[in-house]
């Protein structure tokens, strides 16, 4: 079957740098999504991956290997502001998106 | 703001109610889809429409009945719910259904939160 497994919860200090993992299996394989979505909000597009290696964009950068099926997304100098849920996302050979539960992020003072 | 707006953003329903989720997009998008998102759990695809027709259905109750009448507008018709229908639906939508144009990047609503009784 297809599944997307990442951390329910991480808790990071602000300043700091943090790195949410995400594993993957799907029937084929067209890409991997980082979608945040802050509390009572749209989820809002952060990444998309579908080469190996890491692509940076500012203060979030998202790593893949296809060979792992595995991914990350890793935030730096982190803000209040960051406290939200990130959710991964892997697209399948027919296009299809597979999440995984999401993670929450919580930043502390 | 993301081009895409739903109404009403909080509901509460009785069981035996009938009532409607509407969904609206600006940007020009072909394709629109409902997913239903409860706590802790994966984003679940309900409906897809591209260019007005259903193209998935992800095996949903027919208490659920989706109508698309127009490219820019999705509504989702709500009837004889059940409590664990309760949750936030989400409306969102894409520039195509496959996918296959840029990134298949997916523009979201803030969602209506329902509560059945």
């Amino acid at each position: 079957g297809q599944n997307i497994d990442q951390p329910t919860e991480m808790t990071a200090t602000e300043g700091a740098i943090v790195q949410i993992n995400c594993t993957y299996q799907t029937s084929g394989f067209n890409g991997l999504f980082w979608y945040q979505q802050h509390a009572g909000e749209a989820p809002t597009f952060l990444s998309y991956n579908v080469l190996d290696g890491l692509e940076e964009k500012g203060r979030f950068s998202s790593f893949l290997s296809r060979s792992k099926g595995y991914s990350y997304l890793l935030l730096k100098e982190l803000q209040m502001k960051d406290s939200a849920s990130y959710l991964c996302a892997g697209m399948d050979s027919n296009y299809q998106l597979i999440w995984g539960a999401g993670t929450k992020l919580i930043i502390k003072p | 703001e993301t081009g895409v707006t739903q109404t009403p953003r909080h509901l509460v329903m009785g069981m035996t109610n009938k009532k409607s989720l509407k969904c609206e997009q600006h940007l020009g998008h072909n394709a629109m889809y409902w997913y239903k998102q409860s706590a802790k759990k994966p984003l679940e695809l309900m409906f897809v429409y591209s260019l007005e027709e259903r193209v998935e259905n992800n095996s949903v109750p027919s208490r659920f009945s989706p109508e698309c009448p127009n490219s820019s507008h999705l509504f989702l018709h709500l009837h004889t719910l059940q409590p664990e229908d309760s949750a936030l639906y989400l409306c969102a939508s894409s520039q195509a259904w496959t996918s296959v144009l840029g990134t298949g990047e997916l523009f979201f609503g803030e969602g209506s939160r329902l509560t059945v009784l």
